[in-house]
């Protein structure tokens, strides 16, 4: 059981840069979601996919925010133009259908300087 | 719209103790249940999975119990350790997305 791959780990970015992550769920799981976490807060919800559609993005995300999953596997999540206010942890999760059980990996931390 | 609030929001215990920690829901016409552990920087380890259909579930020295009725879940520690401290989170999901609970930041004395 390889659960949740997510990469880099750690980035550090200056303001105005562009950044990409990518997570690699559980195989077979259809269900991917990211989640970003700043200090002391709850995760918040970015977006989701069913396979490699696009099914819902939250009004938090901005433009600058764009994700994909092209094959229905991996997806990657692009940052650009970043600003000091997206620093925080990026979390994906992935999931077999709608009713769970939902396995997070273990996160992007994202610091702009 | 769906607001899941997690008591206390900070425990600390002496190691060995039991103890409970509490979610509930606003909607009680929840879908799953779920429990996880965060440490600090890291991402969410799953502990307990708790479909609708379901009362409680255990695992090891867990045990999570659902009453749809009250829209409560208490997650129950037994025998706790230093290693048990953390933040847990209850996220409560239905058709799509999950609505997390606002966390207890556990901390177990040695």
């Amino acid at each position: 059981d390889t659960g949740v791959s997510q990469d880099p780990r750690h980035k550090i970015t200056k303001r105005g840069q562009n950044v990409t992550f990518r997570c690699d769920p559980i195989s077979e799981h259809n269900r991917l979601y990211w989640y970003r976490q700043t200090l002391g807060q709850g995760p918040e919800f970015l977006t989701y996919f069913q396979n490699e559609a696009q099914l819902e993005k939250s009004r938090l995300l901005s433009d600058r925010f764009s994700a994909e999953r092209p094959k229905g596997s991996f997806s990657t999540l692009e940052i650009q133009r970043t600003e000091q206010g997206d620093s925080a942890m990026y979390l994906c999760a992935s999931s077999l259908a709608s009713g769970g059980p939902f396995y997070f990996g273990p996160g992007t931390r994202l610091t702009v300087t | 719209k769906q607001e899941v609030t997690q008591i206390p929001a900070a425990l600390s215990v002496p190691e060995g103790e039991n103890l409970v920690l509490n979610c509930s829901f606003t909607d009680s016409a929840i879908y799953n249940l779920q429990w996880f552990r965060q440490d600090p920087g890291k991402g969410l380890t799953s502990l307990l999975l708790i479909q609708s259909s379901q009362r409680e579930q255990t695992s090891g020295r867990l045990n999570a119990s659902l009453d749809k009725s009250s829209g409560r879940s208490t997650l129950y520690i037994a025998a706790s350790q230093p290693g048990d401290s953390a933040t847990y989170l209850c996220v409560q999901f239905g058709n799509e997305k999950l609505t997390f609970g606002t966390g207890t930041r556990l901390t177990i004395i040695p």
